[in-house]
């Protein structure tokens, strides 16, 4: 059962360069999510998307995109990566049963 | 908005003992869903346990219970009979029902409480 999956599951840039982190799940779920993780601070929405091509923004969007083309796929893109952008970030998916489903994390430095 | 605060960023406990950790909330919403989710050393965030507001009895999960005083904005889980597996960040979560049931997926997180289970 993969679940969640998300890649790379670590990543260095430097100021400036673009990346996409990628999440995939194979429950069918319809609600997605991205999450950034930081020190005293929790986990923290970025964007959702409640089915293929539905997104809206969380509680920190500014410097991230996303898209959602199928039921499956939500990747993450940072357009221009700053330093502070360094965080472990966590995809999951979910039902409307309130549980989610989170990803492995994937720790991205920003130089 | 809504908020929800952990008090306690680090907590210790012997093995086989009890302990509890804090949590409490700020919400003007009616219909929500409270949670614990446990993130070890690996990362990976699990789900602890669960809790619907509209119900007044306490969620229990093997040896994982909690407290929920909604009256309170409150909602405290206890661990007993603490395990060297139990030790990890513990996360306290709120995601808000919208009509419908709907939930949308968006969970708002404390800070965390770092708990570590001493042999």
């Amino acid at each position: 059962n993969a679940g969640v999956t998300q890649t790379p599951k670590f990543q260095v840039l430097k100021t400036g360069q673009s990346m996409t982190l990628q999440c995939a799940q194979d429950m069918n779920h319809e609600y997605m999510s991205w999450y950034r993780q930081d020190p005293g601070m929790g986990l923290r929405l970025i964007h959702y998307s409640v089915g293929a091509g539905i997104t809206d923004q969380g509680e920190v969007p500014n410097g991230y995109n996303v898209s959602r083309s199928t039921t499956e796929d939500f990747p993450l893109r940072l357009l221009s990566a700053a330093p502070s952008q360094t965080s472990v970030y966590f995809c999951a998916s979910s039902r409307d049963t309130g549980e989610l489903f989170f990803g492995e994390g994937s720790r991205l430095t920003v130089l | 908005a809504q908020t929800v605060t952990q008090s306690q960023p680090e907590m210790s406990v012997q093995e086989a003992e009890t302990v509890t950790l804090s949590c409490t909330y700020d919400t003007s919403e009616n219909n929500y869903y409270l949670f614990w989710y446990k993130q070890p050393p690996s990362r990976q965030m699990i789900l602890v346990i669960r809790q619907e507001a509209y119900k007044q009895q306490n969620a229990t999960e093997n040896r994982f219970s909690v407290n929920f005083q909604k009256a309170a904005k409150s909602f405290s889980l206890k661990i007993s009979d603490s395990q060297l597996g139990d030790t990890a960040m513990y996360f306290c979560a709120f995601m808000k029902q919208f009509a419908g049931g709907t939930s949308y997926g968006k969970l708002t997180f404390g800070q965390g409480t770092i708990l570590t289970v001493h042999p």
